[in-house]
C-alpha cells in the first residue's frame, strides 16, 4: 500500500547547526503537503506548508523542499536552537479532506 | 480564544465500557477531524466532517462512532472499548483559505483501555 515515512527516525544536531529532516511518500496524487512540529504531551503545531506547483518554500528560519520526481520532502531548520528538540511530523493531503502523517523524527538539539 | 480543547485529558475505561470524546473549537471552522497516535505509528485518522451533520470514515475507523450535530463540536464514541484502543487521541480542525489548509489540533486524550 502507499504510506507517508520517514528516512531517519532520531536526529541530533549542536545548537546553531543546520537540521534536516526528510520524509518519502509514494501517492503521485498527493497535492498539498504539512510540516508539523510535536513537543512532548502536546498535539501537533503547524510549521510549514507546500503545494505541489512549488518546489520550495520558506519561512521564518524553516524552509521546506519538494522534489515530486522522487517523492521527496525535506524540512530544513537553520540556526537550530534548543526550543527546535521535538518529533516532526510531515503530513500528505490525499483524496478528500484527509491527511496522512508520517511516522515522525525526533530531533534532539545538543547545547 | 480557546482554539481547539478536548475532554477529558485522561480517561481509564475497562474492556467492554463505552465513553465519548469531546472535542471543541471557537475558531468556526468548517472541518473537523479525529486521530490517534500510536508509539511509533505518527497520527491516523479515524473520522473527520467537512461540516455540521457530516462526517466520513478515516484510514481507521472502525470501533469509533462520531457525530458534529454542532459546528463547533466533534464527539467521538466508543461503544464498547477494547485494550486497542489503548492510545492518545487527537483532535483538530481546520479551514481552507483555497492554498492553505491549516489544522490547529487540541492538547489531546490519554486512553487506557484494561
Amino acid at each position: 500500500g502507499e504510506s507517508v515515512g520517514l528516512h531517519l527516525p532520531t536526529l541530533s544536531v549542536q545548537e546553531g547547526d543546520n537540521s534536516i529532516i526528510n520524509c518519502a511518500y509514494s501517492n503521485s496524487a498527493s497535492d498539498y503537503f504539512i510540516w508539523y512540529k510535536q513537543e512532548s504531551g502536546k498535539g501537533p503545531q503547524f510549521i510549514i506548508d507546500i503545494r505541489s506547483n512549488m518546489d520550495k518554500r520558506q519561512g521564518q528560519r524553516v524552509t521546506v523542499l519538494l522534489n515530486k520526481t522522487v517523492k521527496h520532502l525535506s524540512l530544513q531548520i537553520a540556526a537550530t536552537q534548543p526550543g527546535d528538540s521535538a518529533v516532526y511530523f510531515c503530513a500528505e493531503k490525499r483524496t478528500g479532506n484527509q491527511f496522512y502523517f508520517g511516522t515522525g523524527t525526533s530531533l534532539t538539539v545538543i547545547p | 480564544n480557546a482554539g481547539v480543547t478536548q475532554t477529558p485529558k485522561f480517561r481509564v475505561l475497562k474492556t467492554g465500557q463505552s465513553m465519548t470524546l469531546l472535542c471543541a473549537q471557537d475558531m468556526n471552522h468548517e472541518y473537523m477531524y479525529w486521530y490517534r497516535q500510536d508509539p511509533g505509528m505518527g497520527l491516523r485518522l479515524i473520522h473527520y466532517s467537512v461540516g455540521e451533520g457530516t462526517t466520513a470514515k478515516g484510514e481507521v475507523p472502525d470501533g469509533y462512532n462520531v457525530s458534529r450535530l454542532k459546528k463547533q463540536n466533534f464527539l467521538l464514541g466508543l461503544e464498547s472499548a477494547a485494550p486497542s484502543q489503548t492510545s492518545v487521541y487527537f483532535c483538530a480542525s481546520s479551514y481552507s483559505t483555497g492554498y492553505q489548509e491549516t489544522q490547529y489540533f487540541g492538547p489531546g486524550t490519554r486512553l487506557l483501555v484494561l
